[in-house]
């Protein structure tokens, strides 16, 4: 029990190109899911936590803009990246909390290239 | 503000030894610590999690313990072995719910 997915494990886009991934928890209802990027050879930072039904709370110089996160379901959320740069190629991991709210479980994670 | 930091950064050993690996926080009003692992390329891997009330937690050859008063956290591996190299992640909670994390460990057993 408590899988977590993400789709895609990997996208390579061109600069300007907007990216969408998904966060799905597979087995289990999950009203916050979190985002976190990790650059190489670094640990994972905590960009938003993402609440089913309503805004995301986006982390201390993070661009709720460029990173736009939308909750719609309970098993779903997705990070956008919109007009992606170079910059912004990282790994991208997802989790998910379980209902009593004491534990995230983790996603596969997404490697996203921007050329 | 939380700070979890890990020490070593990287470690390589034989096969066959057994390693202490190390987490240190901060603030000592935690409720939980958790090890994970990542390996290369790969998402994260919980291993333990540590409410605490609990002193250290067991699972197969690794063991964890949490000293909150002192704000340290180990991962002790017995018997390592190559298919035990990845870099592994100590998290605590802040904030209620969200996950800050330790600056990992690079752990390598070699043949």
């Amino acid at each position: 029990g408590a899988v977590v997915s993400q789709h895609p494990s990997r996208v390579i886009c061109k600069s300007g190109t907007s990216v969408k991934i998904e966060c799905r928890s597979l087995d289990f209802q999950a009203t916050t899911m979190f985002w976190y990027r990790q650059f190489p050879k670094q640990s994972l930072m905590l960009m938003a936590t993402s609440n089913e039904g309503s805004k995301a709370t986006y982390e201390q110089g993070v661009e709720k803009d460029k990173f736009l996160i939308n909750h719609a379901s309970l098993t779903l959320s997705t990070l956008t990246v919109t007009s992606a740069h170079p910059e912004d190629s990282s790994f991208y991991i997802c989790s998910a909390e379980n209902r009593q709210g004491n534990e995230q479980f983790f996603g596969p994670g997404t490697r996203l290239t921007v050329l | 503000k939380q700070e979890v930091t890990q020490i070593p950064a990287a470690l390589s050993v034989p096969e066959g030894e057994n390693l202490v690996l190390n987490c240190s926080f901060t603030d000592s009003a935690i409720y939980n610590l958790q090890w994970f692992r990542q390996d290369p390329g790969k998402g994260l891997t919980s291993l333990l999690l540590i409410q605490s009330s609990q002193r250290e937690q067991t699972s197969g050859r690794l063991n964890a313990s949490l000293d909150k008063s002192s704000g340290r956290s180990t991962l002790y591996i017995a018997a390592s072995q190559p298919g035990d190299s990845a870099t592994y992640l100590c998290a605590v909670p802040y904030n209620t719910d969200k996950l800050i994390f330790g600056t990992g460990t690079r752990l390598q057993v070699f043949p």
